[in-house]
């Protein structure tokens, strides 16, 4: 089956800790994008990527980063920077960044500073 | 800057009434619009999408959605809702200044009540 798999799709936090989400997608998309959703918020982006080894910073890329090895792969650290880092991450790709070109989206990581 | 506007941020709906999801979309270019529904604790998934060509866009699950450029809407639309209709949905634009980049409406909570 092709699709986008986050894992874990639970993770606690201490605080000071930094913590990577995962992010893989065998649709063989070029695009890859890693939002934040908060009650209330709607989605807001963090990082993207259109292509291996080149990646830009989103609307909230403040104490987070990624990295693109991989074209199949994006993952995403939560560092000690990010003040208030409990939320539901959602990962998401597309065949190439441009118009008319839906997003596919993972089952989502939720994050939990204990 | 492209912009959504999703007017209402919850609506509450019997079985078997029609569904109406308010978007109003703010763009200098000829905009690809689209709407999500995302279940609790679960990823994002394409309902429909329009992208210049017929107006009246037909999705999944008996849902569709009208593009009119004279009042910058993009309502979503259900004859009939269902008990598993209940979700949150998203109106999404896609930013041609910014190479297509996705904006998210505030969301819209769907109540089904039996």
């Amino acid at each position: 089956d092709g699709g986008i798999t986050q894992s874990p799709k639970y993770l606690f936090r201490k605080e000071g800790q930094n913590v990577t989400l995962s992010c893989e997608q065998n649709l063989n998309h070029d695009a890859m994008y890693w939002y934040r959703q908060d009650p209330g918020q709607g989605l807001r982006l963090i990082y993207y990527s259109q292509i291996v080894n080149d990646f830009q910073k989103g609307d909230i890329a403040e104490g987070y980063s990624v990295s693109r090895e991989k074209k199949e792969s994006f993952p995403l650290t939560v560092t000690s920077a990010q003040k208030n880092p409990t939320a539901f991450y959602l990962c998401a790709s597309s065949a190439r960044q441009g118009m008319n070109t839906e997003a596919f989206f993972g089952q989502g990581t939720r994050l939990t500073v204990v | 800057a492209q912009s959504v506007t999703q007017l209402d941020s919850h609506v509450s709906v019997s079985e078997g009434t029609p569904v109406l999801l308010r978007c109003n979309y703010s763009s200098s270019y000829s905009p690809s619009l689209f709407w999500y529904v995302q279940h609790p604790n679960k990823g994002l998934q394409l309902l429909l999408k329009y992208t210049s060509a017929a107006t009246l866009v037909k999705g999944i699950n008996g849902f569709e959605a009208e593009f009119k450029k004279s009042e910058t809407s993009f309502h979503l639309t259900k004859p009939s809702a269902h008990m598993s209709d209940a979700a949150e949905y998203f109106c999404v634009v896609s930013d041609q200044g910014q190479g297509g980049k996705l904006i998210f409406g505030q969301g819209t909570e769907l109540s089904v009540k039996p």
